[in-house]
C-alpha cells in the first residue's frame, strides 16, 4: 500500500536558519503531494501542494519540489521564524490505491522548534 | 478560509458507553467528508469516507459496526465509537472536501476530538 515517511522530530533551529525536513513516499498509482502544518491547539492547514512530476508548490517561504525519480517531497524554507514552529506534515493522495477517495495518507508529522 | 469544527473537543467516557463526535463544515458544503484517527507520536490514520447520503466507505482494519459513521447532510457528520473501550483512546480527526475551485478541491480539518475511555 501507499506510504509516506519523513524525517523523525524534533527538529530545532535557531531564528533565521536554513531548514529542511525529508519526506519520501511509495506510491502505487501517480499521487498528488502535500504537506500540511499544525499550529499549537489547532486543526491541520494545507500549507503547500503538487499535483505531477516537477511540479514546486509554494507558500509563507517555503518550498517543495515534487521528485518522481527519487519519490521525494522535501520542504524547504530559507529563513525560518519563530512563528514557523508546528508540525508538519507530508502526505499523499492517490486515487488509484483502492482507498478512499482523495482519502489522505500522512507520514508521522516533524516537529519544529525555532528559537530566537 | 474554510472552517470546520468538531465537537466535542475532548471527552471521557466509561468503557462500554457509545460516544457520538460531530464534525461541522461552517462555511460551505461538503459532500464528502473523511475520518482520521491520530496515535500519539503517530501519522493520521485514514478510518473512513462518509458521503452524504450513502453508506461510508471504510479501510481495511476498520470495524464498521464500531465506528459508525452517518452524514445526513452536507454539513454534517457524525462518528458514533460503540461500546468503547480503552483501546480506542485517540485523537479523532475529520476533514471535509470542497466542491474545488480553479485550484481544484481540497480538504480542511477540524481541531480534533481527544477521546479518553477509562
Amino acid at each position: 500500500g501507499d506510504s509516506v515517511t519523513q524525517m523523525e522530530g524534533p527538529v530545532t533551529l535557531s531564528e533565521e536558519a536554513f531548514l529542511t525536513i525529508n519526506c519520501t513516499y511509495t506510491a502505487t498509482g501517480y499521487p498528488s503531494l502535500f504537506w500540511y502544518v499544525q499550529y499549537p491547539g489547532e486543526g491541520l492547514q494545507l500549507l503547500l501542494k503538487a499535483t505531477k512530476a516537477d511540479d514546486k508548490g509554494s507558500n509563507k517561504g517555503f518550498e517543495a519540489t515534487y521528485r518522481k525519480e527519487t519519490t521525494s517531497f522535501h520542504l524547504e524554507k530559507g529563513s525560518v521564524q519563530v512563528s514557523d514552529s508546528a508540525v508538519y506534515f507530508c502526505a499523499l493522495s492517490d486515487l488509484n490505491s483502492g482507498g478512499g477517495a482523495d482519502g489522505l495518507t500522512f507520514g508521522k508529522g516533524t516537529h519544529l522548534i525555532i528559537q530566537p | 478560509g474554510a472552517v470546520v469544527s468538531q465537537h466535542p473537543s475532548w471527552v471521557i467516557c466509561k468503557s462500554g458507553t457509545s460516544v457520538k463526535i460531530e464534525c461541522r463544515s461552517l462555511d460551505f458544503q461538503a459532500t464528502t467528508m473523511f475520518w482520521y484517527r491520530q496515535f500519539p507520536k503517530q501519522s493520521l490514520m485514514l478510518m473512513a469516507t462518509s458521503n452524504e447520503g450513502s453508506k461510508a466507505t471504510y479501510e481495511q482494519g476498520v470495524e464498521k459496526d464500531k465506528f459508525l459513521i452517518n452524514h445526513a447532510s452536507l454539513t454534517l457528520s457524525t462518528l458514533t465509537v460503540t461500546s468503547a473501550h480503552p483501546e480506542d483512546s485517540s485523537f479523532y480527526i475529520c476533514s471535509a472536501r470542497d466542491g474545488g475551485g480553479a485550484g481544484g478541491s481540497r480538504q480542511y480539518f477540524g481541531p480534533g476530538t481527544r477521546l479518553t475511555v477509562t
